[in-house]
């Protein structure tokens, strides 16, 4: 678990601002995953990316949210002109192999966005 | 539409009892299950995982149960500990896209010494 980190932990942001959230995955692993969790809620899966691929966006909102894995550095999730609904916990995980049969995912600790 | 239920939000158990944490799905294309474990502050940690191939997987205190005719599967813990005290998600995917979990909305169990 430790192995997935995320930064910033928590993310205050006013109304129409922009959240960018990091994610690095565990050493070795190529595929991450982002997962939002809204409060009284489990998890739901918003987007899978490789490096310099999106492999699947069917979980991301179709306006304001999106997010890259650049060839060099950490996955970057992004919301613009964040609102109040925005609010959750979004957990990063990664795998070495891409979620191929009976693969576990490794989530890292999250970053709870709070928009004022 | 909830496709994965965990119907209670809480459990509160002795030391050294067992500890059942329940689950449904409605998705028949679900065809492997896994429980994760969270603990405030943290991610979600695996715990274990059961293919719908099989009715029983077991790891040390851990078991989880399968019942596919009544689309239910359970996670029993014995003998419980304290430090098992956390918020436990089942999670259920399929189809190929081993990657996208369906989590539930999570069971809060305390193990009281």
């Amino acid at each position: 678990n430790a192995g997935v980190m995320q930064n910033p932990r928590h993310l205050v942001r006013r109304r129409g601002q922009e959240a960018r959230l990091r994610c690095s995955p565990m050493k070795g692993h190529s595929h991450v995953y982002w997962y939002r969790q809204l409060p009284e809620e489990g998890l739901k899966f918003m987007v899978y990316l490789q490096k310099e691929n999106i492999i699947d966006e069917s979980g991301m909102p179709k306006e304001r949210f999106s997010a890259e894995f650049p060839k060099e550095g950490p996955s970057i999730l992004r919301i613009q002109q964040v609102v109040r609904g925005d609010s959750a916990a979004y957990f990063c995980a990664s795998s070495p192999f891409g979620g191929g049969d009976n693969e576990k995912l490794f989530f890292g600790s999250g970053t709870q966005l709070s928009v004022l | 539409d909830q496709q994965v239920k965990q119907n209670s939000p809480s459990l509160s158990v002795q030391e050294g009892r067992i500890s059942i944490l329940n689950c449904d799905y409605t998705n028949s294309m679900f065809d492997y299950f896994l429980w994760y474990k969270k603990y405030p502050a943290e991610g979600p940690t695996f715990l274990i995982s059961i293919s719908s191939i099989k009715d029983k997987n077991e790891d040390g205190r851990f078991t989880v149960f399968l019942n596919k005719s009544a689309k239910h599967l359970s996670l029993h813990i014995v003998p419980s500990q304290p430090g098992d005290s956390a918020v436990y998600f089942c999670a259920a995917t399929g189809g190929g896209s081993n990657y996208k979990l369906t989590f539930g909305k999570g069971t809060l169990l305390t193990v009281n010494p």
